[in-house]
């Protein structure tokens, strides 16, 4: 079965820093990949996703990601951190290979953002 | 557009004792997920649903979990009886595909249950 595990359950960073969250996923022949955001007390909310094609996607708020398909990896970077980027990461994986429909949710990452 | 609306916001309740939750969908969304969301985990899909009919409920314990959606728009998911491991947020999400893994899904905000 998929899994997905998100290296850091915390992350610290000081405003207009860069920071790089990571994620791995279990290997397989193809994947879709995604990233969500949660704010406090909101649900999550798509950052980007990866489905095919170029291995660098971009997404809103000026996050994107890299895939990896040779170390599994679906890293989320940004060049300069906000206040407002202060929240919870999940990367989520879903494997068409299987014939199912599920999404699988990593533990997620928490990022604060430090005046 | 109006997002996905989920109600109440916060229960507390015993054990044993029995709740339910509402979700109402995006207009349109023929997809319909519920995810279980304990402290420090991501969300675990319970069950998912297209339109009116069940295509995933693999995750659900059926012994105390229902859900239902029978007009194929809002859905109702019922614990009956809470134990104190329920205690998580139960969070709704749609998606306007046939279901499939590349389908955006919109989330809505949540119930947060505690069993106490």
């Amino acid at each position: 079965a998929q899994s997905v595990t998100q290296l850091d359950s915390q992350v610290p960073v000081f405003e207009e820093a860069p920071v790089e969250l990571r994620c791995n996923y279990s290997s397989s022949v193809s994947v879709y990949l995604f990233w969500y955001v949660q704010y406090p007390n909101q649900g999550l909310q798509l950052l980007l996703k990866y489905l095919s094609g170029s291995t660098l996607v971009k997404g809103i708020n000026g996050f994107e990601a890299e895939f990896n398909k040779s170390q599994t990896s679906f890293h989320l970077r940004k060049p300069s951190v906000h206040i407002s980027d202060t929240a919870e990461y999940f990367c989520a994986v879903s494997d068409p290979g299987t014939g199912g429909f599920k999404t699988i949710f990593g533990a997620g990452t928490r990022l604060f953002v430090k005046a | 557009e109006a997002g996905v609306a989920q109600s109440p916001r916060y229960k507390i309740i015993e054990k044993r004792q029995s709740v339910a939750f509402w979700c109402n969908p995006i207009s349109g969304h023929a997809t319909l997920y519920w995810y279980q969301q304990i402290l420090g985990q991501g969300p675990k899909l319970l069950i998912q649903f297209q339109n009116n009919g069940v295509v995933d409920d693999s995750q659900l314990p059926k012994d105390r979990f229902s859900a239902e959606r029978l007009k194929g728009v809002d859905s109702t998911l019922k614990i009956q009886p809470a134990k104190l491991e329920d205690s998580a947020v139960y969070l709704c999400a749609s998606s306007s595909g046939g279901g499939l893994s590349t389908d955006t899904q919109y989330f809505g905000p949540g119930t947060r249950l505690t069993v106490l």
